[in-house]
């Protein structure tokens, strides 16, 4: 079984609507991170947690909330999707400097 | 800003061929520098990871240079293979955090290995 995976692999959903991406992970990692990554962009930032009591914004948080409910899992929600929401959507955790990712989750908000 | 600049033209090598990728960066006093593989479709894997005291470091064919008077990271692959042919990212810590805890990376670098 995969080390961090996210739920679902795929979705699309209309403005308006609010969405929760999910992330497992089996490492036993304390850290984990959620990115979008979009096409000439790169994988930008948007929350991280440091433990299950720790949770900081990255560099593009507006528009996402996330719950930390245990060490082993980190949601992602948009309360309200856009069109510009639109990416590609990683999960990340990391004990000391590299990062594990998950498969990635492609969301289409229309 | 802190700016991190890949060559987003693909590079297109010939199997067996040395495949060399760069990494600039400005606005930067990083760390670690690391080298991340990502396939289409999928999350990235990590590679490498080199410290700012570092200058190379080595890992089967794989080889990353780490020159801080530049702020310049090179990435070389040698005896390419087609299944080398992915997306390359470079990763940056940001200093002061102890650990590559957060990291910036750049838009990467797709190599195609041809036969």
């Amino acid at each position: 079984d995969a080390d961090v995976t996210q739920t679902p692999r795929n979705r699309i959903t209309k403005t308006g609507k609010r969405i929760m991406l999910e992330c497992s992970q089996t490492k036993g990692h304390d850290r984990m991170y959620w990115y979008r990554q979009d096409p000439g962009l790169g994988l930008r930032l948007i929350y991280y947690s440091f433990d299950v009591k720790d949770i900081n914004k990255g560099e593009i948080s507006d528009g996402y909330s996330v719950s930390r409910q245990a060490q082993a899992k980190f949601s992602l929600s948009l309360e309200s999707a856009i069109p510009n929401q639109t990416a590609l959507y990683f999960c990340a955790t990391s004990e000391r400097n590299e990062q594990f990712f998950g498969p990635g989750t492609r969301l289409t908000v229309l | 800003s802190q700016k991190i600049e890949q060559n987003s033209e693909a590079l297109n090598i010939q199997e067996g061929k040395t495949a060399t990728l760069t990494c600039n960066y400005t606005n930067y006093s990083p760390a670690y520098l690391q080298w991340y593989r990502q396939d289409p479709g999928r999350g990235p894997v990590f590679l490498l990871l080199i410290r700012e005291n570092e200058k190379e470091k080595r890992k089967e064919r794989l080889k990353v240079t780490f020159d801080t008077t530049l702020k310049q990271s090179l990435f070389h692959i040698t005896a390419s293979q087609p299944a080398d042919s992915a997306t390359y990212l470079c990763a940056l810590d940001r200093v002061g955090t102890g650990t590559a805890s957060k990291l910036t990376f750049g838009t990467g670098t797709r190599l195609q290995v041809t036969l």
